[in-house]
């Protein structure tokens, strides 16, 4: 069964960038797209952008075009989110997603544990 | 963009309770409808995809329906393990999640 394994908690400045790993074990990577999801304290569930490692092209939500990038390196079966000009705002909990399908627009069956990012001065 | 709602917010019910949460698009998405579980400090759990395609190893207590605009999912009978909060999220296009819907035991 594939496992999503996210790198650990980060605390950022204003104005900094963060960059979040999701390390895939123990099935196929490449085929399926991984999504990155975000959830700030208390609130709900916002799509940020996905990519389908094979093809290697992401898809960014509007909201977070130009400030989100997400690449994966398939030697070692990881998807990487950076995002840049960090604003407080963006303290959330940052997950990644498999989808049930081969595509990009689609539900999400596996889930990473998930990375807090904090955004503090 | 499609906006996504859900009806109540929030509801509390009692053990073995028929619970119905409803989710609105405010344009056609087909059956492109999936339901997460999400209880509180966890990740969140796919229960149902293409509206109402049970995921694999989730209890048949929980069932979805709905085309188009109008969606609902279904717990036949509710079980304390249950509390949670659940969120819809369509696909047809960029992915977009409701606001979700606290569920607690009376």
């Amino acid at each position: 069964q594939v496992q999503l394994v996210q790198s650990g908690a980060e605390v950022k400045k204003p104005g900094s960038s963060v960059k979040v790993s999701c390390k895939a074990s123990g099935g196929t990577f490449s085929s399926y797209a991984i999504s990155w999801v975000r959830q700030a304290p208390g609130q709900g569930l916002e799509w940020m952008g996905g990519i389908i490692p094979i093809f290697g092209t992401a898809n960014y939500a509007q909201k977070f075009q130009g400030r989100v990038t997400i690449t994966t390196d398939e030697s070692t079966s990881t998807a990487y989110m950076e995002l840049s000009s960090l604003r407080s705002e963006d303290t959330a909990v940052y997950y990644c997603a498999r989808g049930v399908n081969y595509n990009l627009l689609d539900a999400f069956d596996i889930w990473g544990q998930g990375t807090m990012v904090t955004v503090s001065s | 963009d499609i906006q996504m709602t859900q009806s109540p917010s929030s509801l509390s019910a009692s053990v073995g309770d028929r619970v119905t949460i409803t989710c609105r698009a405010s344009q056609g998405i087909s059956n492109y409808l999936a339901w997460y579980q999400q209880k509180p400090g966890k990740v969140p759990k796919l229960l149902i995809y293409a509206a109402s395609t049970l995921q694999s190893g989730v209890p048949s207590r929980f069932s979805g329906s709905g085309s188009g605009t109008d969606f609902t999912l279904t717990i036949s009978s509710l079980q304390p393990e249950d509390v949670a909060t659940y969120y819809c999220q369509k696909y047809n296009s960029a992915p977009f999640f409701g606001p979700g819907t606290k569920v607690d035991i009376k």
